[in-house]
């Protein structure tokens, strides 16, 4: 069975980055099939796609946060990895790490989210 | 982008109630729409995929159907367990937006 888990700091301070990492246990991240993504959702409120990865490094970020989105895949240790930087409390949210289908963009996997807050 | 408008935001329904949810696209997507169920502090679940595809182990009460522009989630029994927030999801390669989500609720 796949499993996907979410880590790194709970809080971030303004104007800093934002680094998370997913690890993948059950499978290999470096299936021809799938995308590696992050999503994320702002307490109270609904889901927001920030990017995709894939296995070979290729990447596509939401338009909107694309000046400040990094993803990373390291294939060594199945994880893959979230930069967000410039931080403000807007970005305040818990963060999913998931599995797409590469061409019917289901998010089939998901992990169980981790909050991160930005605080001084 | 596509813009996703799902309707209504909130509804309360009994149990045995057939439930609708409805969510339009700003622009044709053909049938590249799914639909997650959230309940509260776990992550989405996917349900239907490719408008009207059940996904492997979801119980055939929830069904999709649309193409084009509109699209339509439907629970044909609500059970108690169906508590939760419903998202659409659209995927217009390669980007990808959410619908509002719409919150169930037991009347």
């Amino acid at each position: 069975q796949l499993q996907l888990q979410e880590s790194g700091p709970g809080l971030v301070k303004p104007s800093e980055t934002l680094s998370l990492t997913c690890t993948v246990s059950g499978g290999s991240i470096r299936s021809t099939s799938y995308y590696w993504v992050w999503i994320r959702q702002p307490p109270g409120k609904g889901l927001e796609w920030i990017g995709n990865i894939y296995y070979s490094g290729s990447t596509y970020y939401n338009p909107s946060l694309k000046s400040r989105v990094t993803i990373s895949v390291d294939t060594s240790k199945n994880q893959f990895s979230l930069k967000l930087s410039s931080v403000t409390a807007a970005d305040t949210a818990v963060y999913y790490c998931a599995r797409r289908e590469n061409i019917a963009a289901r998010f089939d996997y998901w992990g169980q989210g981790t909050l991160a807050t930005v605080s001084s | 982008d596509i813009q996703m408008t799902q309707s209504p935001s909130s509804l309360s329904a009994s149990v045995g109630d057939r439930v609708t949810i409805t969510c339009q696209a700003s622009q044709d997507i053909s049938n590249y729409l799914n639909w997650y169920q959230q309940k509260p502090g776990k992550a989405p679940k996917l349900l239907i995929y490719d408008a009207s595809n059940l996904e492997t182990g979801v119980p055939s009460r929830f069904s999709g159907s649309g193409s084009g522009t509109d699209f339509t989630f439907t629970i044909s029994s609500l059970q108690p367990e169906d508590i939760a927030t419903y998202y659409c999801q659209q995927y217009d390669n390669p980007s990808i937006t959410f619908g509002q989500g719409t919150r169930l609720e037991i009347k």
